[in-house]
C-alpha cells in the first residue's frame, strides 16, 4: 500500500476564492488522481495526473476551475478556483501503486471544502 | 455504457448478524476490474478488494466475503458476524481495460450496526 498525506484537511472558504489542496506520497508513482466527492454522493474522477504532462480532465471538469499540478513523482496539487457552494465537496486525491495492468487505487484521507 | 448500482441505500443491523452489500454493474468489456471500497466517518476510503473479470472464484478474508457472479453481473460482500466498527459508507466501483484508471463508483450503502 502507499501512505497518501492532504493538506488541508478541511477548510472554510468565501465564496470567489480559491483554495490549493496538496497531496503528498510516501513513494513514487506514476499516476496520480483526484476525485470530489460531494454530500451525500459518490465519488467522482476530475482528473489524471502524471508527472511531466498536462493533467487529463474528465468530462464536465475544466483546466480553468480545477488547475492540477504535478511536478514529482510523490506530489500533486489541485486547485479550486472561484469558488461557489457548490464546489462543497470532499476532494479526494488517488494514487495507483502497482501499475498499468493490475490497478490498485489507494486514496488519501479527503479534503473537506465548505464554500460559504 | 459502464455502470454501477448498489440498490441499498442504508442497511441497518443489530451486531453479530451476517449482512450482504448488493453491487450490480454494466459494462460492454470483457476485461474489466471490480472493487470494494469502505468510507469510515472519518472520510478516508479504505481499499477492500480488487477483483478481474477472469477470476469468478469467491474470496474470505476473515469476516469479509465476496460473491463474483458473471452470468448476473454482481459483486456482492457479505459481512459475518457484523460489529460496530463495520458502519461506514460501502462503495462498490468497477474500471474496464481500455481506462483502468478511471474507476466508476457505485452510490454507496451505508451500513449502521447497533450494539
Amino acid at each position: 500500500s502507499a501512505v497518501i498525506s492532504q493538506k488541508p484537511s478541511r477548510d472554510i472558504c468565501q465564496r470567489g476564492t480559491s483554495l490549493t489542496i496538496q497531496c503528498q506520497v510516501d513513494s513514487q508513482v506514476t499516476m496520480m488522481f483526484w476525485y470530489r466527492q460531494q454530500p451525500g454522493q459518490s465519488l467522482t474522477l476530475i482528473a489524471t495526473a502524471n508527472q511531466g504532462s498536462e493533467a487529463t480532465y474528465e468530462s464536465g471538469f475544466v483546466i480553468d476551475k480545477f488547475p492540477i499540478s504535478r511536478p514529482n513523482l510523490t506530489f500533486s496539487t489541485l486547485t479550486v478556483s472561484n469558488m461557489s457552494p457548490e464546489d462543497s465537496s470532499i476532494y479526494l486525491c488517488s494514487v495507483d501503486i502497482s501499475g498499468f495492468s493490475y490497478n490498485e487505487q489507494f486514496f488519501g484521507p479527503g479534503t473537506r471544502l465548505t464554500v460559504l | 455504457a459502464q455502470k454501477v448500482t448498489q440498490a441499498q441505500t442504508e442497511i441497518s443491523v443489530v451486531e453479530k448478524e451476517d449482512v450482504t452489500l448488493d453491487c450490480v454493474y454494466e459494462t460492454r468489456d470483457t476485461t474489466y476490474y471490480l472493487f470494494w471500497y469502505k468510507q469510515p466517518p472519518s472520510g478516508e476510503l479504505v481499499f477492500l478488494i480488487r477483483r478481474n473479470s477472469f477470476d469468478e472464484q469467491n474470496e474470505i478474508s476473515g469476516r469479509y466475503s465476496w460473491n463474483f457472479q458473471k452470468s448476473t453481473s454482481s459483486f456482492n460482500f457479505t459481512i459475518t458476524a457484523s460489529q460496530v466498527v463495520d458502519s461506514a459508507v460501502y462503495f462498490c466501483a468497477l474500471s474496464e481495460a481500455d481506462n483502468t484508471d478511471k474507476l466508476i463508483f457505485g452510490t454507496g450503502t451505508r451500513l449502521q450496526v447497533f450494539p
